[in-house]
């Protein structure tokens, strides 16, 4: 059965105090692989797109990596404004996207 | 920057109405979708929509629910009776290749 798994659920870290986020995924055939961040009452806001293992994508400070297994979302030197919810999601072959429960970051100032 | 849009952005309903969400997708976009997101739970698929048909469904769009794009811009998600376990947020996305974008959601309550 196609299930992304995301850790840790939920991440407390102060201004400046880099770390990263784990998704775990199993699934049939990976059309691609995507994290989304998403702030309370709203859409997820696209992120990244990744596609195949090896494969890393930056923007500010965040940086997204891919293996065959897994993804890490990297958060250099966050800042309060990086709080929110970090979705991970993948497209199987069957076009159906599978997102995980997402991990809930906290930067306190 | 082009965004997907949706109306209402909050609905209530009594239970055993009808409720039609709208969505304007991104305007190039060719792929068309709708989630839901229960309170405190993870977003899920429900249905995507390609060339005026349905090409993938979940288990949970059943015949209560249907999708339609009655114009080049609008695409709708009715659900026919609804139910209390309804409630959630509906989020449409549209995409042009495999990246989705999504909107802000409606936010539907059944009483």
């Amino acid at each position: 059965e196609d299930q992304v798994t995301q850790s840790p659920e939920a991440l407390r870290l102060q201004e400046g105090e880099s770390s990263s986020l784990n998704c775990s995924y199993t699934v049939s055939g990976l059309r691609g692989l995507f994290w989304y961040r998403q702030d309370p009452g709203k859409g997820p806001e696209f992120l990244f797109t990744l596609y195949s293992a090896g494969e890393e994508k930056e923007k500010e400070r965040l940086k997204a990596t891919l293996t065959k297994k897994e993804s890490f979302l990297h958060i250099t030197a966050p800042k309060p404004e990086d709080s929110a919810t970090y979705l991970c999601a993948v497209l199987p072959l069957d076009d159906k996207i599978i997102f995980g429960k997402g991990t809930r970051l906290h930067i306190l100032p | 920057e082009p965004e997907v849009t949706q109306t209402p952005s909050h609905q209530v309903t009594q239970m055993g109405q009808e409720v039609i969400l709208r969505c304007v997708p991104i305007s190039n976009h060719l792929y068309f979708y709708w989630y839901r997101q229960i309170l405190g739970q993870k977003v899920e698929f429900l249905v995507s929509f390609y060339n005026n048909e349905i090409s993938e469904k979940s288990e949970i769009f059943d015949d209560q629910f249907s999708v339609e794009r009655p114009d080049g811009s609008n695409f709708t998600l009715k659900i026919r009776s609804t139910k209390l376990e309804d409630s959630a947020m509906y989020f449409c996305a549209s995409s042009f290749q495999e990246t989705q974008y999504f909107g802000p959601g409606t936010r539907l309550l059944v009483l």
